[in-house]
């Protein structure tokens, strides 16, 4: 069945610093892949997403390319904030179908 | 735009006791709606998902069931609660019928449920 490895954590950086959250998935056809974001105390929010092979998602400074060739979608950001510690999860939609498999989810911590 | 609400916020509630948790949906038609739990320290696991008036699909065995009363209205439940039942109970919506925007799941703050 589908699957999605995210890497352990907690990841603790310094503000400003580069980040990276790998994500890699296991899924038939050609899936949809997405990062969501779950701040302390919160439900999760919709980050990034991308559709299709070699699409870029970005937002709020975030990005992660679609993969297929390593089956991959890695979250980055060329500097971090104090403001974006969360957990953040990785997950993919089959195509055609309508449910969501989410990774464990990544908690990254900034500090000052 | 749309909207989505899940209460309580927080529940603390004794083994063996009922259980319902609420979500409804505002400023969208006929959405599909989910719910998932989040156990402590660990990802997001689908509990059932439903596409319309009275249709629920369960995708794992366990205690718990679900109802769609209303059109935008969806409902966890359980007779008897158990130790295991603890975690973070998260409701989401998407649109159907539109492939593009169906592929997005919109989130609820959540419910927080401690069995004790």
């Amino acid at each position: 069945g589908d699957s999605v490895t995210q890497m352990e954590g907690p990841v603790t950086l310094s503000e400003e610093a580069f980040l990276t959250i790998n994500c890699t998935y296991t899924a038939t056809g050609y899936p949809s892949l997405f990062w969501y974001v779950q701040y302390p105390g919160e439900g999760l929010q919709l980050l990034l997403k991308a559709t299709k092979a070699d699409d870029k998602g970005s937002n709020k400074g975030f990005e992660a390319t679609y993969r297929k060739e390593t089956t991959s979608f890695h979250l980055e950001k060329g500097s971090v904030q104090v403001s974006d510690s969360a957990v953040y999860f990785c997950a993919l939609r089959p195509g055609g179908g309508n449910k969501l498999t989410f990774g464990t989810g990544t908690q990254l911590k900034v500090e000052l | 735009s749309q909207t989505i609400h899940q209460w309580p916020a927080t529940l603390v509630q004794p083994v063996g006791s009922p259980l319902s948790l609420e979500c409804t949906v505002e400023g969208t038609s006929n959405p599909n709606l989910y719910w998932y739990r989040q156990a402590a320290g660990r990802g997001l696991q689908l509990l059932f998902y439903s596409v319309g008036i009275g249709q629920i699909s369960s995708e794992v065995p366990q205690n718990l069931s679900a109802s769609r009363p209303q059109d935008r209205q969806f409902i966890l439940s359980s007779k008897k609660l158990l130790l295991s039942d603890s975690g973070f109970y998260l409701c989401a919506w998407s649109v159907p019928g539109h492939e593009h925007t169906q592929e997005t799941q919109y989130f609820g703050p959540g419910t927080r449920l401690l069995v004790l």
